[in-house]
């Protein structure tokens, strides 16, 4: 059983940055492809990025290009997610969430989250 | 196309059955998944495949497919049904990101 836990919320001014942790339990990381999915108030769910299991490269939706880097420590088992030049808009949960074994475009297990609060 | 299509909101009566739909291009090449998200917090896979439940999901639900629409059927809803749900696939138009639907608000009459 995969368990995901996130660091904890945080608040940002605009143009800063943020990076938001996802410490893996139960397995490695290097057994999983990790994703961040996003989730601005009162909106649906937003793919960011993640690790695509049938090529072994991480990728990111468009959007995001040129504004987030997801990268992994696998010695600790944490995923990390940094999102820079912050605005208003970028207020969201963002949710970790690992790309099941059994059917590539499905995420099995999720994190629970970590409000990112865009602020001056 | 790269977009999920949902209807944003589907009632259903205590005990009835109710039916998801979620519509787009990339579902003749891909499976769609489907998520149970309640207030404040994270979603919840409970289909996946063709028809798959993970553990732990009753089954109750139910996934289906037909040509460019995935269906998420929940036979004899309860009231701890009532959530939102997104479905979520792959795009097959070439970059493969992951997409989602924009979701459905449930609600159980």
């Amino acid at each position: 059983q995969v368990q995901l836990v996130q660091s904890g919320a945080e608040v940002k001014k605009p143009g800063a940055s943020v990076k938001v942790s996802c410490k893996v339990s139960g397995y490695t990381l290097t057994e999983l492809s990790m994703h961040w999915v996003r989730q601005a108030p009162g909106k649906g769910l937003e793919w960011m990025g993640g690790f695509d299991p049938e090529d072994g490269e991480t990728i990111y939706a468009q959007k995001f290009q040129g504004r987030v880097t997801m990268t992994e420590d696998t010695s600790t088992d944490t995923a990390y997610m940094e999102l820079s030049s912050l605005r208003s808009e970028d207020t969201a949960v963002y949710y970790c969430a690992t790309v099941s074994l059994e059917a590539v475009t499905t995420f099995d297990y999720w994190g629970q989250g970590t409000l990112v609060t865009v602020s001056s | 196309s790269s977009e999920l299509t949902q209807d944003p909101a589907v009632s259903v009566a205590l005990g009835q059955t109710v039916r998801i739909t979620c519509q787009g291009d990339s579902l003749r090449s891909y499976y769609a998944s489907w998520y149970q998200q309640k207030p404040g917090q994270a979603p919840v896979l409970v289909i996946y495949g063709k028809n798959n439940r993970p553990s732990g999901i009753p089954d109750r639900f139910s996934g289906s497919s037909s040509g460019n629409t995935a269906s998420l059927t929940i036979t004899g809803a309860q009231a701890e049904d009532e959530a939102d749900y997104y479905c979520n696939s792959r795009d097959s138009s070439g970059n493969l990101n992951w997409v989602f639907g924009g979701g459905t608000k449930l609600t159980v009459l």
